[in-house]
């Protein structure tokens, strides 16, 4: 089945300690996201990438860090999380080149900074 | 950025009967894409219709159908026959053909009445 694969779906950690939000596409998607969703703010772009080692900031990347040292995989860091940085993540991946691709979601990482 | 503005936070309609979601944008572009994705409280983030700039003609998916006033930069929704699984919130969704971000709006939240 084609899907994005997103984990953990709930996450509560405490300001400062490091964690890693995995995300993971089985259909050889080029391009890869990462967005926060916040009430009244709708989705955010954090990072995006084109293809393996090839990523870009997107509107709010302050706070995080992603790589992509393989075409499945694209996890996002937090090296140091804050209070700031709870939201409900969400990773994408689509084929690239006709520009109406659909983005495919993971169903998404309820993050608490506490 | 390009800026994307669902102005209505909140919308209800009769089941059976036809709402209409607005959304508008901001750009200089010609070429670009429009999308309209919808989030059931499951949280999935699913694709209802979309649209290229280029086209004069209006998408339509079944139920959904949208009206694109390039001129406007008008890009709604309008759902017909509403169904109790419509209810979710509906995001629109802005991407340049020329760029490699997605850009949401902050959502709309339909509530269908029995």
């Amino acid at each position: 089945e084609a899907q994005v694969t997103q984990n953990p779906r709930y996450l509560i950690t405490v300001t400062g300690k490091k964690l890693t939000v995995t995300c993971s596409q089985n259909m050889n998607h080029e391009y890869m996201s990462w967005y926060r969703q916040d009430p009244g703010l709708g989705l955010r772009q954090i990072y995006y990438s084109m293809n393996v080692e090839v990523t870009d900031k997107g509107d709010v990347p302050e706070g995080y860090k992603v790589s992509r040292k393989e075409k499945r995989n694209f996890p996002l860091i937090l090296e140091s999380p804050s209070p700031n940085q709870t939201s409900l993540y969400f990773c994408a991946s689509s084929l690239w080149g006709q520009g109406n691709e659909k983005l495919f979601f993971g169903s998404g990482t309820q993050l608490s900074v506490l | 950025a390009q800026t994307v503005t669902q102005s209505q936070p909140e919308m209800s309609v009769q089941e059976a009967e036809t709402v209409t979601l607005s959304c508008t944008y901001d750009t200089s572009e010609s070429d670009y894409y429009l999308f309209w994705y919808k989030q059931p409280p499951s949280r999935q983030m699913i694709l209802v219709i979309r649209q290229e700039a280029y086209k004069q003609q209006n998408a339509t998916e079944n139920r959904f159908s949208v009206n694109f006033q390039k001129a406007a930069k008008s890009f709604s929704l309008k759902i017909s026959d509403s169904q109790l699984g419509d209810a979710a919130m509906y995001f629109c969704a802005y991407r340049s053909a020329a760029g490699n971000q997605f850009y949401f709006g902050t959502g709309t939240s339909l509530t269908v009445i029995p």
